[in-house]
């Protein structure tokens, strides 16, 4: 089966620009969650969706927000963007929220800032 | 708080040795800990959990990991390395069913 698609793969932006990246999780797969990963400061939790609802957020400013679908597909903006923004952006999906449950990673979207 | 240490930033062994990653957490609930790898320019891939059943979890590709509630660890280990295992490897915390929380990773790096 298909795994987690995250489009588009690469992505080069201009300061102040805003953008939206999109996530395809695993057909059957109700739970979707967003990380940022940078050489500085690691993966970092972004949040968490699971029925079109926000369940987890993470210690980012109100720039980074998302929302999930009816299909589970899920998307992530950010807005007025900043060269620290720069990162690899990663989608997870979960048949369900929370537990011990393992997620599956796409391969992650490329953001860089200029 | 819920933390993650990863106790060695590289770790360099040779092809056919075996592999020790180590880490150790902290966590107020009851967590989940999972491991993770990571090749180069590719999402993260689970290669094994724990969930509070038997303490010595297996994995995919050989690895397996053995979970010490009083040494609060959970160390992965491979018998036998090979060239493909070269990667990053993540150390995770799900502590109660909040919010993932990564280490800052192991870089294996297997030599020939």
């Amino acid at each position: 089966k298909a795994g987690v698609t995250q489009t588009p793969r690469y992505l080069i932006k201009t300061r102040g620009q805003q953008v939206t990246l999109s996530c395809s999780p695993i057909s059957g797969h109700r739970s979707v969650s967003w990380y940022q990963q940078t050489p500085g400061q690691g993966l970092q939790f972004l949040f968490e969706y699971f029925s079109e609802t926000q369940r987890n957020k993470g210690n980012f400013p109100g720039r980074f927000s998302g929302r999930q679908f009816s299909n589970s597909r899920s998307e992530m903006n950010v807005s007025t963007l900043e060269l620290g923004d720069s990162a690899l952006y990663l989608c997870a999906s979960s048949l369900q929220w929370g537990g011990d449950y393992g997620y599956t990673f796409g391969s992650g979207t490329r953001l860089t800032v200029v | 708080a819920q933390s993650v240490t990863q106790l060695d930033s590289h770790v360099s062994v040779s092809e056919g040795t075996p592999v020790l990653l180590r880490c150790n957490y902290s966590s107020s609930y009851s967590p989940s800990l999972f491991w993770y790898v990571q090749h180069p320019n590719k999402g993260l891939q689970l290669l094994l959990k724990y969930t509070s059943a038997a303490t010595l979890v297996k994995g995919i590709n050989g690895f397996e990991a053995e979970f010490k509630k009083s040494e609060t660890s959970f160390h992965l280990t491979k018998p036998s390395a090979h060239m493909s295992d070269a990667a990053e490897y993540f150390c995770v915390v799900r502590p109660g069913g909040q919010n993932f929380v990564f280490g800052p990773g192991t870089r294996l790096s297997v030599l020939p």
